[in-house]
């Protein structure tokens, strides 16, 4: 079984509208709590990265929630641009000291205008 | 400027034969890492070495072989061992083996197809 579930696995949404990524894992315990953006045929970049602590992480238009009793996390998309159209990765960083991460499948997003 | 590299960006080979996947970073990162990713499942690891002259297998390192002769570089050789090569190969780095909360940085993939 995989330890890091995403959905919904994609959804398209129209330009200006928001949208929320679900996240949920079974990794315990984790260090963090990651997001990343992947563009077709690119790799991954960073949006947010948070400790088992922290509930909640900005940056820019993305919003990123965790909530570590529940294991579920969340990305939060505002006012969505056609450069949001990617697959959306959530990450989660395995055990202290050797930075193994187990990675979901992606949520696919479509931007359409 | 700074970043992890990947080189080629496609790269096709004749079933049978090895061939090397390039990647090098100029940030100074100790850690090192190699994912296979196919469509519709997440990034899996085949090798990580987390300094210089080491490395670990990952969870898919069957076909495969790495080597860190250098701190920058960290190169895969996809053996005529791999059956199944096909698939987008990603290469990432992080700064500290030590520390848990540092950012993992990706270069921007090698697609390898077998014909």
């Amino acid at each position: 079984k995989n330890q890091v579930e995403q959905s919904p696995q994609s959804l398209i949404i129209l330009e200006g509208k928001n949208c929320t990524l679900q996240c949920n894992y079974t990794v315990s315990p984790f260090s963090n709590l990651r997001w990343y953006k992947q563009d077709t045929g690119r790799g991954p970049v960073s949006l947010t990265i948070m400790t088992f602590s922290e509930n909640t992480k900005s940056n820019g238009r993305y919003t990123a929630t965790l909530d570590a009793d529940t294991k579920q996390s969340s990305l939060h998309i505002t006012a969505s641009q056609l450069s949001d159209s990617a697959s959306y990765i959530c990450v989660v960083s395995l055990s202290y000291g050797n930075n193994r991460l187990a990675f979901g499948k992606g949520n696919q997003v479509v931007v359409i205008p | 400027d700074g970043g992890i590299t990947q080189s080629p960006k496609y790269l096709f080979r004749k079933e049978g034969q090895n061939v090397t996947l390039s990647c090098e970073q100029n940030l100074n990162h100790d850690a090192m890492y190699w994912y296979r990713q196919d469509p519709g499942q997440g990034l899996r690891l085949i090798y990580y070495s987390q300094i210089v002259n080491d490395f670990q297998k990952g969870d898919i390192a069957e076909g495969y072989s790495v080597s860190r002769e250098k701190k920058e570089s960290f190169p895969l050789t996809v053996t005529s061992a791999q059956k199944n090569p096909t698939a987008f190969y990603l290469c990432a780095s992080s700064p500290d083996r030590g520390r848990v909360n540092t950012e993992a940085f990706f270069g921007q993939g090698t697609r390898l197809t077998v014909v």
